[in-house]
């Protein structure tokens, strides 16, 4: 079964508008990791956060984390049409597998 | 750094034969390896996990005498799809861990896939 569920699915926005999408899992976690994926393409790691993290900054990116509600969130600002992408949150890694969410097709229109 | 490629990148093969789909850690040693398959619009799932020098861990439902794995040293592991039928072509990705990064580090490194089809 998936560790973690993305909503929405599917996202468009305008480029320079902000983008969120949400990742809720089900059983305790160590880290949750945020990845992307081109099209026909193999995944990119964007962001990992702790367990004892509440929130984490790269560049555009910020992820927050609310283990009391099992929930995670990425949020892009200023978005580009090179965001385009579908993106993944995961629990595990490292030598653990990784359990991936459903993914999120975001779409950004120039 | 950290660059993971696979082999090939697309296959198209005909139903009944085996195609062989490789994984490298391309400057960094990988004890661990991981094989994933994506089916077109959905998520990653697990296959298995590859151990350098030992047998592969495989998840409940994936038949291992079908996709046989073979991580023969600390750079590569192979994943074989045996009698291939249609229902097998999908999108396989496989992942490693480098390992010299040591300590609690949580990141695999991901090739970019393979796309296989079978006719």
């Amino acid at each position: 079964s998936q560790q973690g569920e993305e909503d929405p699915q599917a996202l468009s926005i305008q480029e320079g508008e902000n983008a969120t999408m949400n990742c809720s899992y089900k059983t305790s976690i160590n880290n949750l990791q945020w990845y992307r994926q081109n099209s026909g393409r193999g995944l990119v790691h964007l962001i990992l956060i702790r367990s004892n993290e509440r929130e984490k900054h790269s560049g555009r990116l910020r992820v927050t984390l609310d283990t009391s509600k099992k929930s995670s969130s990425l949020l892009i600002t200023a978005s580009r049409a090179a965001d385009t992408a579908s993106y993944f949150c995961a629990t595990g890694g490292g030598s653990e597998k990784l359990v991936f969410g459903k993914g999120m097709k975001l779409t950004v229109n120039p | 750094g950290a660059v993971v490629s696979q082999h090939p990148s697309w296959v198209i093969c005909k139903s009944g034969t085996s195609v062989k789909i490789e994984c490298r850690s391309l400057d960094f040693q990988a004890t661990t390896m991981f094989w994933y398959r994506q089916f077109p619009k959905q998520s990653l799932m697990l296959m298995a996990t590859s151990n350098e020098g030992s047998k592969a861990t495989y998840e409940q439902g994936v038949e291992k005498d079908k996709f046989l794995i073979n991580h023969a040293s600390l750079t590569l592991s192979t994943l074989t799809v045996t009698s291939a039928h249609p229902e097998d072509s999908s999108f396989y990705i496989c992942s490693a861990r480098d390992l010299l990064a040591g300590g609690p580090t949580y990141e695999q490194y991901f090739g970019p896939g393979t796309r296989l089809t079978v006719t």
